[in-house]
C-alpha cells in the first residue's frame, strides 16, 4: 500500500469552529488531492497541488483552503465550519499523467 | 461536475456469477480509471485503460472502453464475496489529466 496517512481519521466538532485535516505522504509523489465524499456524490475534488507552495481549486473550494509548505503535507482547513461540510474527507497522491491516484482511509468530520 | 455516471448504481449477484456495471461520460478524455471502496477504506485502483484502447484484462477484470459513444464497461468473472464492494469509474479532464472526475459508484453486494 502506498504511504498515505490521514490524521485525525474521526473529529467531531461545533459549527464555526477552525478544523484542519493532515494528510502525510511517504512516497515523493508529487501530486496531492483533498477529496470529500457524500453519498450520491461519489467522490468530489477540492483542492489539489502539484507541488510545495503550488495548489489549486477544484470543484468545491468553497470554504476550504490548503497549504503545502514540505512535500509529504498537505494540509486542509475549515476556516469556519459549517453543518454542510460534514462529510469524509479524502487525501490521494499522485505521480501525474495516465497514472492512478493512490488514497488514504479517509477522515469522517461531523459538524454539529 | 461529475464527469462519470456508473450505471446501475447497486447490484446484487451470487458467488460465481458475473457482474456488469457501465459507466458513461461527457468530454473527451485521455484515459479511464476504475476504483474499487471496500466499506470505510479508500479507493483502492483496479485499472486504468488510455483512450487508444479498447480493452484491457488484469485478472479477473474486464474493462472495455468505446470513446464514440463515450462509455466503459467493468465485468467481474466468477464473482466472490470478497468482491463486495462499491466500483468507481474515474476519467481525466482532457487538459488536466492528473485531475480526475469520479462517478458516483455502483454498489456490488456478492451473496454467498
Amino acid at each position: 500500500d502506498a504511504g498515505i496517512t490521514q490524521s485525525p481519521r474521526h473529529k467531531v466538532t461545533e459549527t464555526g469552529t477552525p478544523v484542519t485535516l493532515r494528510c502525510h505522504q511517504t512516497e515523493n509523489h508529487r501530486y496531492m488531492y483533498w477529496y470529500r465524499q457524500d453519498p450520491g456524490h461519489g467522490l468530489r475534488l477540492i483542492h489539489y497541488s502539484y507541488g510545495v507552495k503550488d495548489t489549486d481549486k477544484g470543484e468545491v473550494s468553497d470554504g476550504y483552503s490548503v497549504s503545502r509548505s514540505k512535500t509529504e503535507d498537505f494540509l486542509l482547513t475549515l476556516e469556519s465550519a459549517t453543518s454542510s461540510q460534514t462529510s469524509v474527507y479524502f487525501c490521494a497522491i499522485g505521480t501525474g499523467s495516465f497514472q492512478p491516484q493512490h488514497f488514504g482511509d479517509g477522515t469522517r468530520l461531523s459538524i454539529l | 461536475s461529475q464527469q462519470g455516471e456508473e450505471d446501475p448504481q447497486a447490484l446484487s449477484i451470487q458467488e460465481g456469477e458475473n457482474a456488469t456495471m457501465n459507466c458513461s461520460y461527457k468530454t473527451s478524455i485521455n484515459n479511464l480509471q476504475w476504483y474499487r471502496q471496500n466499506s470505510g477504506r479508500g479507493l483502492v485502483h483496479l485499472i486504468l485503460i488510455r483512450s487508444n484502447e479498447r480493452e484491457k484484462h488484469s485478472g479477473r477484470l474486464r474493462v472495455t472502453l468505446d470513446t464514440s459513444k463515450k462509455s466503459s464497461s467493468l465485468l467481474i468473472t466468477a464473482s466472490r464475496a470478497a468482491d463486495t464492494a462499491s466500483y468507481f469509474c474515474a476519467t481525466d479532464e482532457g487538459s488536466n489529466d492528473y485531475k480526475l472526475s469520479f462517478g458516483a459508484g455502483t454498489t456490488v453486494t456478492v451473496r454467498a
